[in-house]
């Protein structure tokens, strides 16, 4: 079935590392795009998000990239800081009339000092 | 401006009762959405409404079921729980269009004995 999946459950990397999270998409029909962090206790709050027609977002700290022609979507967080903690989840677009989005199964990002 | 709010936040219930959860999305929003997260499974969309109507429904049985009021605060209902049903469950608003960003509640913790 269409799902969204993430590559690696757990990635831990150093405080000030770069830290880069993927995701690969199965629909190719999905043309939204939405990272997510979630801390223990608390419900997924939004990062980044990216439409089909881009390839490249940047925020604060954080670049999303899409690669349509592979489907696959990686968030990267420069100079993790250790409040960088929680899982991460990427999610696509299901529904054009709707808003019912599938999630991956989440990578949990560990940020020693 | 004051986040999605859930309520209560923690529930225990025992098998066959029923409960009812609560949402009240963002002032303005008009979209609910309702999800349930679980360590198996992840984060399930089980529906969205949108000025008082299911406009989406994801893959679970008729024991669960929403609603949405005029002043489009939500509550999801659960009938005959089974101890499967134990879960985080989490609605999400967004002001209307289908890629508005979805802004998550903290969620309503489901423990059913």
């Amino acid at each position: 079935g269409e799902s969204v999946g993430l590559h690696l459950p757990t990635l831990s990397v150093q405080e000030g590392d770069n830290s880069i999270i993927n995701c690969a998409y199965s629909n190719s029909a999905s043309d939204y795009f939405i990272w997510y962090k979630q801390e223990s206790g608390k419900g997924p709050q939004f990062i980044i998000d990216i439409r089909s027609n881009m390839d490249k977002r940047q925020g604060q700290r954080v670049t999303v990239l899409l690669n349509k022609t592979v489907k696959h979507l990686s968030l990267q967080i420069a100079a993790t800081q250790p409040g960088d903690s929680a899982v991460y989840f990427c999610a696509e677009l299901f529904n054009q009339a709707g808003t019912a989005l599938i999630f991956g199964k989440g990578t949990t990002l560990s940020v020693s000092s | 401006k004051a986040g999605v709010t859930q309520t209560p936040r923690y529930l225990i219930k025992t098998r066959g009762q029923q409960v009812t959860l609560s949402c009240s999305p963002i002032s303005g929003h008009r979209s609910v959405s309702w999800y349930q997260q679980t360590p198996g499974q992840g984060l399930q969309f089980l529906f969205e409404y949108f000025s008082e109507t299911q406009r989406n429904k994801g893959n679970f049985p008729g024991r669960f079921s929403g609603r949405q009021f005029s002043n489009s605060r939500s509550e999801m209902n659960v009938s005959t729980l089974e101890l499967g049903d134990s879960a985080l469950y989490l609605c999400a608003s967004t002001r209307d269009a289908s890629q508005e960003t979805q802004y998550f509640g903290p969620g309503t913790r489901l423990l059913v004995l």
